[in-house]
């Protein structure tokens, strides 16, 4: 079983539209979590740390869920521009390596 | 400006030849990333640093070489060992390992 995992997707939602992606990872011992944008063919970048009680910035919120071992992001009233590939990364308690899930892609269309 | 510096953007290289990636951050991070990906693939870890002189190997470290003699530089060299060097090659770097990283603009690498 893979560390972190994602539905690739491709999600394809009308603009407007929420849309919500999970990540499940396998570590009970995972203790920070991130989600990352990643455009095509660019560098991934930090979309939100994703925090016990869960943390919302602006249309998007992140869950996290300990019991189930996953986490969540909800996009709200998608724009054309968030159209790109979600990473899920988790670092597991006393390493110091950052796991990234596959990726979920996402496509906005108008 | 603060950030990470990879170079170069593009790299070209034969068969059988060993080639250096540049990784420079001026953000005082302590730990550094490389990771490799391929299309259509997640990012897969090669190796990382916490601490100047010394680097631990990550998932798929075959093939390859890093060193860590000051703390802004994390140079990734790529051997004639590693058999499918072809990729998108990413530097990364943070405070420490549990927290967020932040990337450089990447390397990709083609070896014909």
């Amino acid at each position: 079983r893979k560390e972190v995992e994602q539905d690739p997707g491709p999600f394809n939602v009308p603009e407007g539209a929420t849309v919500a992606f999970n990540c499940t990872y396998s570590n009970s011992a995972s203790q920070s979590f991130f989600w990352y944008r990643q455009d095509c063919r660019k560098e991934p970048k930090l979309l939100m740390s994703v925090y016990s009680s869960g943390n919302e910035d602006g249309r998007f919120t992140a869950q996290l869920n300990r019991a189930s071992q996953y986490i969540s992001l909800l996009i709200r009233d998608s724009k054309l521009s968030d159209s790109a590939t979600y990473l899920c990364v988790v670092n597991i308690y006393n390493t110091d390596k950052l796991i990234f899930g596959t990726g979920t892609r996402l496509q906005v269309f108008p | 400006d603060g950030g990470i510096t990879q170079s170069p953007k593009y790299l070209f290289r034969k068969e059988g030849q060993n080639v250096t990636l540049s990784c420079e951050q001026n953000l005082n991070h302590d730990a550094m990333y490389w990771y490799r990906q391929d299309p259509g693939q997640g990012l897969r870890l090669i190796y990382y640093s916490q601490i100047v002189n010394d680097f631990q190997k990550g998932d798929i470290a075959e093939g390859y070489s890093v060193s860590r003699e000051k703390k802004e530089s994390f140079p990734l060299t790529v051997t004639s060992a590693q058999k499918n060097p072809t990729a998108f090659y990413l530097c990364a770097s943070s405070v420490r390992g549990d927290t967020e990283a932040f990337f450089g603009q990447g390397t990709r690498l083609t070896v014909v």
